[in-house]
């Protein structure tokens, strides 16, 4: 149990297009989805928080402009990033924490990924 | 900055050795954790301590926790080479998880 989708895998756009990443929780209700975003050898890199029906919460720095995020239900949350540049070409991973039999309430499942480069 | 500090940032190690991981971080915590990813994959949760308990096994895996030092460390013992992956601590703020720069583990066979 605990799975959490991602999709799509890896994206190519051009710059100044739009891009849609979504995160699924397939087997339980995600109360809380996160964003991350993760440089190349670098660590994660908390982008925001979102809890279902409310607006995201984002971490200082990030543009919630940019980075659209909508978690319009319990198992469902998108992050769009708008007129994409080659500078947020990056590797963009969720996570989902919810309520389900067997669930750790404090625990994080996180997604495989999405590689989105901006050419 | 959000992230905690690991130390060391590269370990190559042989398989069959130990490999201790460290990581300090700023603020208190409710818990921390420590996680795996494979190169361009997502993590992998290992194991959880709590702010109030020193010491944790999961099979080859240890990790304690010194919270007056606001720091952790994760041991390996007898490394495999399907070891090899880097290793990040996160801890728990307010709900929130803030992870550590990482430690990249390459365990040669």
């Amino acid at each position: 149990g605990a799975v959490v989708s991602q999709h799509p895998s890896w994206v190519i756009c051009k710059s100044g297009t739009s891009v849609k990443i979504e995160c699924r929780s397939l087997d339980f209700q995600a109360t809380t989805m996160f964003w991350y975003r993760q440089f190349p050898k670098q660590s994660l890199m908390l982008m925001a928080t979102s809890n279902e029906g409310s607006k995201a919460t984002y971490e200082q720095g990030v543009e919630k402009d940019k980075f659209l995020i909508n978690h319009a239900s319990l198992t469902l949350s998108t992050l769009t990033v708008t007129s994409a540049h080659p500078e947020d070409s990056s590797f963009y991973i969720c996570s989902a924490r919810g309520r389900a039999e067997g669930l750790l309430s404090y625990e994080q499942y996180f997604g495989p990924g999405t590689r989105l480069t901006v050419t | 900055s959000q992230q905690g500090e690991e130390d060391p940032q590269a370990l190559s190690i042989q398989e069959g050795e130990n490999a201790t991981m460290n990581c300090s971080y700023k603020t208190s915590i409710n818990n921390l954790q420590w996680y795996r990813q494979n190169s361009g994959r997502g993590l992998v949760h290992l194991i959880l301590i709590r702010s109030n308990e020193r010491e944790k096994h999961s099979g080859r895996l240890r990790v304690t926790l010194d919270t007056s030092k606001k720091s952790s460390s994760l041991l390996i013992t007898a490394s495999r080479a399907a070891d090899t992956a880097s290793y990040f601590c996160a801890v728990t703020n307010f709900n929130k998880f803030y992870f550590g720069s990482g430690t990249k583990l390459n365990v040669k066979p």
